[in-house]
């Protein structure tokens, strides 16, 4: 069974803070996602890794795929309070499935 | 349309009862996904469509829930004889699947909030 274990599972931090959110599995996954979801909506797609080693950036977000396309990382650099809600990573099953971690919640006061 | 719609938005229902979830994806999406989310927890696999392939089922978590699609389009999940630990959000999403590999990210609907009463 393919499990993905993110962490931490709860952050709450001041504005201007940075970050890391983790993403780990024992699994090797053919492509990896981050997701952010606010409440009342599903989950929208940040960004796909798929080379090992990859890394992409979206404004003051960085993503990094691991070198053995294990495990990911999400560093927010200065957070806002915009940056708030629930950050899932997902790894792609090599049948077109995705497997969930179990989500952190961003908190960035003002 | 342009995005993926599910319905109803909310739905309460006594304990016992059937119930039915919708979902419409995306035009010319092939694969339709249904997850399960407790309040602010992570997605639980429920079933997923793909093609005109034999639905993977491996996460429906018993006998009371099922789901098809119909002509490749819009699918239906329902649950029979409702309990309370089925109350959570249900949600749809559709992508692109090519040869088995996920090429594009999923494109979720808000989902159906279910509360079991």
């Amino acid at each position: 069974t393919q499990l993905l274990e993110q962490s931490p599972q709860f952050l709450s931090i001041q504005e201007g803070e940075n970050l890391t959110v983790y993403c780990n599995s024992s699994s090797v996954f053919s492509s990896l996602q981050w997701y952010r979801q606010e409440p009342g909506e599903g989950p929208v797609l940040l960004v796909t890794v798929v080379t090992g080693g990859e890394v992409k950036k979206l404004k003051r977000l960085t993503f990094q795929f691991g070198d053995a396309r294990k495990d990911s990382s999400l560093h927010i650099t200065a957070a806002q309070p915009g940056d708030t809600g629930l950050y899932l990573c997902a790894g792609a099953s090599n049948t077109g499935k995705l497997i969930f971690g179990q989500g952190t919640t961003l908190q960035v006061k003002p | 349309g342009a995005g993926v719609s599910q319905s109803p938005s909310n739905k309460v229902t006594e304990k016992g009862k059937d119930v039915e979830l919708r979902c419409d994806p995306i035009s010319g999406h092939t694969a339709l996904y249904w997850y399960r989310q407790s309040l602010g927890q992570g997605l639980e696999f429920l079933i997923y469509f793909q093609g005109n392939s034999a639905p993977d089922k491996s996460g429906l978590p018993s006998d009371r829930f099922s789901a098809e699609r119909t002509g490749g389009s819009v699918s239906t999940l329902t649950i029979q004889r409702t309990q309370q630990e089925d109350s959570a959000v249900y949600l749809c999403a559709s992508s692109l699947v090519s040869g088995g590999l996920l090429n594009y990210g999923y494109t979720f609907g808000s989902g159906t909030r279910l509360t079991v009463v």
